[in-house]
């Protein structure tokens, strides 16, 4: 359904380190930046990552984004219970023109 | 600072029509592109629309093509959503984003807080 793939949910414990895959395709991540976004309930999503690994001001650097192929992740190291929330990935699909997103990847710390 | 600011939201009958409208401040609103996105309740995000920063081009997600519009009123700084034909799917939190560039999509570091727009008879 989304054309880019996202594992639906991720969990690790507090201090751990889990990476959140995005599987896209030639059009989008095989020739275009990727960006993460970060939302907590009830509110719009945040900018975490863009460039495939540049982080927004005010992102600590236990945030970081890399992209290989047709492919992108987002690594967070030094799990806190602060970062429980939904993932996003999100390119330009340069086939058609249009944005897209993954279909979000719930993090849960245990 | 940037700030983004949608209205236009409410209940709404199936084949009905709304307009939504994102106010935009903080920043060159004529110079960079922008984005309807929305999120159905417990749903992901799913794109809507791109318009360039000129308006010269606009762009849609299948799923709306053909009954929604995308304009902007460079000179008022505000973005504009036509929903027409509406649909029960089509209820949504519908957010307005600025992207970082002029022609396409780069990222999208700014966003508003979002309108509910519900379709309901």
């Amino acid at each position: 359904q989304f054309v880019l793939t996202q594992p639906p949910s991720v969990s690790a414990a507090p201090g751990q380190t889990v990476t959140i895959s995005c599987s896209g395709g030639r059009s989008n991540i095989g020739n275009n930046y990727v960006s993460w976004y970060r939302q907590l309930p009830g509110t719009a999503p945040q900018l975490l990552i863009y460039d495939n690994n540049k982080r927004t001001s005010g992102i600590p650097d236990r945030f970081s984004g890399s992209q290989s192929g047709t492919s992108a992740t987002l690594g967070i190291t030094g799990l806190q219970t602060g970062d429980e929330a939904d993932y996003y990935c999100g390119t330009w699909d340069s086939s058609g023109g249009r944005w897209v997103f993954g279909g979000g990847t719930k993090l849960t710390v245990l | 600072q940037v700030h983004l600011v949608e209205s236009g939201g409410g209940v709404v009958q199936p084949g009905g029509s709304l307009r939504l409208s994102c106010a935009a401040s903080g920043f060159t609103f004529s110079s960079y592109g922008v984005h309807w996105v929305r999120q159905a309740p417990g749903k992901g995000l799913e794109w809507v629309a791109f318009i360039r920063f000129d308006g010269s081009n606009k762009y849609y997600a299948d799923s709306v093509k053909g009954r929604f519009t995308i304009s902007r009123d460079n000179s008022k700084n505000t973005l504009y959503l036509q929903m027409n034909r509406l649909r029960t799917e089509d209820t949504a939190v519908y957010y307005c984003a600025k992207d970082r560039a002029r022609y396409s999509g780069n990222y999208l570091p700014y966003w508003g807080q979002g309108t509910l727009v519900t379709v309901s008879s």
